[in-house]
């Protein structure tokens, strides 16, 4: 069975400073892994995912996320936030054909000026 | 535009009256899902549909039944709503393989009196 953790249910970050919002899973095959954001009052929309490619993934709005291994992580990260970053991420696997993904319980970013 | 629409967007309810929240996609995707989302919970699975008249429980399915009659629909009903319903619910969609992200819909931010 799979499993996605979330490390830190809120973040605080100032606006400029880098952002890092943590992922772990456990899967017993290779995943596949997502970020989503939810700005509020709004679904949930994709970031970027790794699909076995790169293991380096840029997304939308500056993001990236790296997939490693050994680490059975795939952590957020932005060099410089900005007050618009404020929202919820989720991080979620899949993995082979399985079409039901798993869904961490999200992290929500807070941006100060 | 491919998207999912969910209505209605808002719904203010008693305990015990029957209620349908529709979802519809509009890219001929074969799995279908809905989820509710709750403080400090996260997302937590409803429902899914693999295909036309597939269905099964998700985690938590207690107080809902699902249909899918079409590809492109997947009402939720809540037959008899009591007020531990009250809760903002999503519908998603996807191409049906792991590596396939979800497209989720506007929310439907329900409250049971």
């Amino acid at each position: 069975a799979q499993s996605v953790t979330q490390l830190g249910s809120h973040v605080s970050v100032s606006e400029g400073a880098l952002v890092l919002l943590r992922c772990n899973y456990s899967s017993s095959v290779p995943p596949y892994l997502f970020w989503y954001v939810q700005y509020p009052n709004q679904g949930l929309q994709l970031l970027l995912k790794y699909t076995s490619a790169a293991t380096l993934v840029k997304g939308i709005n500056g993001f990236e996320a790296e997939f490693k291994k050994s680490e059975t992580s795939f952590h957020l990260t932005k060099p410089s936030a900005h007050m618009s970053d404020a929202a919820e991420y989720f991080c979620a696997s899949s993995s082979g054909g399985s079409y039901i993904p798993t869904f961490g319980r999200g992290t929500s970013l807070i941006v100060h000026p | 535009e491919a998207q999912v629409t969910q209505n209605p967007r808002y719904l203010i309810t008693v305990t015990g009256k029957k209620l349908t929240v529709t979802c519809s996609q509009n890219m001929n995707h074969e799995y279908m899902s809905w989820y509710r989302q709750d403080p400090g919970l996260g997302l937590r699975q409803i429902y899914y549909s693999m295909n036309v008249e597939v269905t099964d429980k998700g985690d938590v399915p207690e107080g809902y039944k699902v249909s899918r009659k079409e590809k492109r629909n997947f009402p939720l009903i809540l037959e008899s709503p009591s007020p531990n319903q009250t809760s903002l619910y999503f519908c998603a969609s996807s191409g049906g393989e792991g590596r396939n992200e979800q497209f989720f819909g506007p929310g439907t931010r329900l409250t049971v009196l």
